[in-house]
């Protein structure tokens, strides 16, 4: 079936503009992770979804970034009031957890933002 | 809290050969996952290879295999007959599933792999 997919592929954006990044996951998955690959701080985890359940929040860097999950399904990561040190690219993942079954993630192709 | 080290930045090998990755970690839990994942210029993070920490056994992947050292807490991935479509950024991965409430995976640095015709 169809693996994860995001949009936009690239964002470039003025400081200052808020910004919409959207992931749809695989289908029936009910885990879903966002991620930042920078090249200062590697690959670091920004928030997780799974299910009807509280996200947990983490590790989002600060209040400017938020995140939701509308009907267990497709998410959006939104930063308000950009910096260019949010530069980066914002890599969505999802899974199917069980107590016995795939915890493992299949990340989508990712968005590049570029923050002038 | 976890972390996983990969003390490669840079690995070259010639196609056709047998490359490995190195790849340790740290943590005090008991029961995890651990992952490779391979990431080429195209961005997509793409499953290599996945090893439960409770199977003894090395879990192998058509021309991947993995030397899991529980005790040594050390992952490498082993890659032979290179092939031109190996080149990549490969990331190791921790991932805990004892600690409820923290099923995020914790990366490594990356190894850069160059394949040489």
């Amino acid at each position: 079936g169809a693996g994860v997919s995001q949009s936009p592929s690239n964002k470039v954006t003025e400081k200052g503009k808020d910004v919409e990044l959207r992931c749809d996951p695989i289908s029936g998955h009910t885990a879903l992770y966002w991620y930042r690959q920078s090249l200062g701080q590697g690959l670091e985890f920004l928030i997780y979804f799974q299910g009807n359940s509280a996200p947990d929040k983490s590790g989002l860097p600060s209040d400017r970034f938020s995140a939701e999950r509308t009907g267990g399904s497709v998410s959006t990561l939104t930063i308000q009031r950009t910096q260019q040190e949010d530069s980066a690219v914002y890599l969505c993942a999802s899974s199917s957890p069980s107590l016995a079954g795939d915890d493992t993630q299949y990340f989508g192709p990712g968005t590049r933002l570029t923050v002038l | 809290a976890q972390t996983v080290t990969q003390s490669q930045p840079e690995m070259s090998v010639q196609e056709a050969e047998t490359v490995t990755l190195s790849c340790t970690y740290d943590t005090s839990e008991s029961d995890y996952y651990l992952f490779w994942y391979k990431q080429p210029p195209s961005r997509q993070m793409i499953l290599v290879i996945r090893q439960e920490a409770y199977k003894q056994q090395n879990a192998t992947e058509n021309r991947f295999s993995v030397n899991f050292q529980k005790a040594a807490k050390s992952f490498s991935l082993k890659i032979s007959d290179s092939q031109l479509g190996d080149a990549a950024m490969y990331f190791c991965a921790y991932y805990s599933i004892s600690n409820f409430g923290n099923e995020k995976l914790t990366f490594g640095t990356g190894t850069r792999l160059t394949i040489i015709p």
